[in-house]
C-alpha cells in the first residue's frame, strides 16, 4: 500500500513564477491537509480539503495561494508570483473519512522543498 | 491559534544516556500525537495519546499525556544514534477541526 506520494520533491522558481506542489494521498484516504515548514521551525497548518471541496483554509495567505483536490487526480497546491518567502518545505497528509479518522492521525508524504531565487 | 512550545530545542547527548522532551500550551487538545522528522523526509507518526494521564510505551520511548491534556512529554531510554532526529508533538483542537497544531520541535543528536 503506497504512502502518501508528493512530486516534485524539490522545485525552484524564481521571483514572480508559479509554482505547483501535486499530492496523492493514500490508497483509501479522502482527506488532504497541506502544511508548510519554515527551516528548523514546526509545520505550519495551510488548509485542509475533500474530494472537490475545501473545508477549512484558514491557514491558507489570502493571495496568490490556492489548493483544490479534485474527484480524479491528485490535489494541487499552486502559488502564483512566487517571493522569496514563499521558499520551505511543503508537506501533505491524508487521512481517511470522518467516520474513520482517529484522533485527527495524518500520514505525511516527503514533502517539496520550494526555492525560490 | 493554539501554540505548542517544546523544549529544548536542540539536544545532544551520548549514546545510552536518558532524555526527556517537552510539549507544553496552554491551550486543551482533544489528542496528541509525537512524530519524528529525519531530514529531507515528512514527519512519521510515533504515537497518539488521548486521554489526560495516559502513558503509552514504545520500545524504549515513554509518552506521557499531561492529566489536563495540555502538555506532554516523551522520555527516551538509553539513546541510540538512531535516535537522532527532530521530535515533533502535535495538537489536535478539542473543536473537532480536523487540522493539528504543531509544536516547535526539538532536534535531537546521539553522538556515538
Amino acid at each position: 500500500n503506497a504512502g502518501v506520494m508528493q512530486n516534485p520533491r524539490h522545485l525552484v522558481r524564481r521571483r514572480g513564477q508559479e509554482a505547483r506542489l501535486r499530492c496523492s494521498p493514500m490508497k483509501g484516504h479522502s482527506h488532504v491537509y497541506w502544511y508548510r515548514q519554515l527551516p528548523e521551525e514546526g509545520l505550519k497548518f495551510m488548509v485542509y480539503l475533500q474530494k472537490e471541496n475545501i473545508i477549512d483554509e484558514s491557514g491558507m495567505p489570502k493571495e496568490r495561494f490556492s489548493a483544490e483536490f479534485p474527484k480524479e487526480g491528485p490535489s494541487i497546491l499552486r502559488i502564483q508570483q512566487v517571493v522569496r518567502g514563499d521558499s520551505a518545505a511543503y508537506f501533505c497528509a491524508s487521512s481517511p473519512s470522518n467516520r474513520k479518522v482517529k484522533n485527527n492521525e495524518q500520514f505525511f508524504g516527503p514533502g517539496t522543498r520550494l526555492t525560490v531565487l | 491559534t493554539q501554540l505548542l512550545e517544546q523544549s529544548p530545542q536542540f539536544l545532544s547527548i551520548q549514546e545510552g544516556e536518558n532524555l526527556t522532551v517537552y510539549c507544553n500550551s496552554s491551550s486543551v487538545f482533544s489528542s496528541l500525537q509525537w512524530y519524528r522528522q529525519e531530514p529531507g523526509e515528512g514527519p512519521v507518526l510515533l504515537v497518539t495519546v488521548v486521554t489526560g494521564g495516559e502513558v503509552k510505551k514504545l520500545k524504549r520511548l515513554t509518552f506521557q499525556f499531561g492529566d489536563a491534556r495540555k502538555d506532554s512529554s516523551l522520555h527516551i531510554t538509553a539513546a541510540q544514534t538512531g535516535d537522532t532526529g527532530l521530535y515533533l508533538c502535535a495538537g489536535a483542537p478539542p473543536t473537532g477541526a480536523n487540522n493539528l497544531f504543531f509544536g516547535t520541535g526539538t532536534r535531537l543528536t546521539v553522538i556515538p
